[in-house]
């Protein structure tokens, strides 16, 4: 069974980027598959954040590009976000995911994490 | 304002059925991407419901059911049960934005 854990600092100051890592286990991140973020607020709903391939190839969502960074960590089966210049608009639940190898959805989620900009 | 249309809130009651609806366009549904849908339940993951428009992934029970028409998609849940109050969420891919787009999520009661 895949299992992914999402992990960070729950707040997170204004300008400041925002960390997180998501722990994959009962798969091998180096087998394949697309993994991702995805965030929820109130205020926006559900937004994709950002893809990446095993191989590290990676996709953006344009709104955000120029402020994300994922990454992979395929000795630690573990992938990571960077969010640089937050602002109270990026208070949401972070989730990560394994997505199906289309890329077009996903078929496992974490849990989610919420993260708080404020000062 | 989200990409996809979907209804805030439907309700019925134990045994029956439900549709939600899923309205996008020309550049994303409507041009051919999957519609599929989500589960959201406070405290647990984000389940999937329905991949590629109709597709069930294993374990989902059949009481779940997914269509597309045009540039919108649906899901259907017969039989209704108190479990199935939740969040449901359509998903897509859109060609004009590059990028994924959700629906803003229709709440589900049970009466």
């Amino acid at each position: 069974q895949v299992q992914l854990q999402e992990s960070g600092p729950g707040l997170v100051k204004p300008s400041e980027t925002l960390s997180l890592t998501c722990a994959v286990s009962g798969y091998s991140i180096s087998s394949g598959y697309y993994w991702g973020w995805i965030r929820q607020s109130p205020e926006k709903g559900l937004a994709w954040i950002a893809t990446i391939y095993h191989s590290g190839d990676t996709y953006y969502n344009p709104s955000l590009k120029s402020r994300v960074t994922i990454s992979v960590d395929t000795s630690k089966n573990q992938f990571s976000l960077r969010l640089s210049s937050v602002t109270a608009a990026d208070t949401a639940v972070y989730y990560c995911a394994r997505l199906a190898k289309s890329g077009y959805f996903s078929d496992y989620w974490g849990l989610g994490t919420l993260v708080t900009v404020s000062s | 304002q989200s990409v996809l249309t979907q209804p805030p809130s439907v309700s019925g009651a134990p045994g029956q059925r439900v549709t939600i609806s899923c309205t996008g366009s020309s550049s994303n549904i409507g041009a051919g991407y999957d519609g599929n849908w989500y589960q959201l339940l406070p405290g647990t993951a984000p389940k999937l419901l329905i991949y590629g428009n109709t597709n069930r992934p294993s374990g989902v029970p059949d009481r779940f059911s997914g269509s597309k028409s045009g540039t919108s998609a649906s899901l259907t849940i017969t039989g209704l049960q108190a479990e199935d109050e939740a969040d449901y969420y359509c998903q897509s891919y859109d060609s004009s934005l590059r990028c994924w787009v959700f629906g803003g999520g229709t709440k589900l009661t049970i009466l």
